[in-house]
């Protein structure tokens, strides 16, 4: 399967804890979309990245939340000291360079208690 | 503030039929356009785009329109068939953040039904 991958695909914390969201791009594809979908919303844009930068990150809160996209390995989004408004889904998307078609894995959803 | 609106949440057709699902926008610098089909608990999955120099992009059973003047766009399925039961997300993009970015604005969904 090319498609991207998520992992986990759903991960429950407590509040205070640390969740680690991971995503591999589809075969061919260089560049991560990181979005958020909050119940009833349609998806908004946190973070966009490729190998070893951000290149656009005006999406993200500032305080607590974290993304990264390394030389090897998946990208990984990071939220530290999560709260209840954290839960939600996260989805990955990744692209070919200078394309506008972004293909997205089946989401993390995150459950805070 | 939305820049992308949907404004029928959901949207109810016979099998057969053609279903019609609407998208407005507001930010002139959005240069391209996508439609993307949701199931519940799956990743949107990307159906059709269109090019903001196009008014029109055909593919099978899905065609994309593009009213510039207006903002408006709008996804044409013919015929319409009980799998394309789904949530139906209107997206624009553009390279107006100067950083290459191009992240992906997304309206709130219509649900679409299709009944056999």
């Amino acid at each position: 399967n090319a498609g991207v991958m998520q992992n986990p695909r759903h991960l429950v914390r407590r509040r205070g804890q640390e969740a680690r969201l991971r995503c591999s791009p589809m075969k061919g594809h260089s560049h991560v979309y990181w979005y958020r979908q909050l119940p009833e919303e349609g998806l908004k844009f946190m973070v966009y990245l490729q190998k070893e930068n951000i290149i656009d990150e005006s999406g993200m809160p500032k305080e607590r939340f974290s993304a990264e996209f390394p030389k090897e390995g998946p990208s990984i989004l990071r939220i530290q000291q999560v709260v209840r408004g954290d839960s939600a889904a996260y989805f990955c998307a990744s692209s070919k360079p200078t394309s506008y078609e972004q293909y997205f894995g089946p989401g993390t959803r995150l459950t805070v208690t | 503030d939305q820049q992308v609106k949907q404004n029928s949440p959901s949207l109810s057709v016979q099998e057969g039929r053609i279903s019609i699902l609407n998208c407005d926008y507001t930010n002139s610098m959005f240069d391209y356009f996508l439609w993307y089909k949701k199931y519940p608990a799956e990743g949107p999955t990307f159906l059709i785009s269109i090019s903001s120099i196009k008014d029109k992009n055909e593919d099978g059973r899905f065609t994309v329109f593009l009213n510039k003047s207006a903002k408006h766009l709008s996804l044409h399925i013919v015929p319409s068939q009980p799998g394309d039961s789904a949530v139906y997300f209107c997206a624009a993009s553009g390279t107006y953040s100067g950083a290459g970015s191009y992240q992906l604005t997304f309206g709130k969904g219509t649900k679409l039904s299709v009944i056999p």
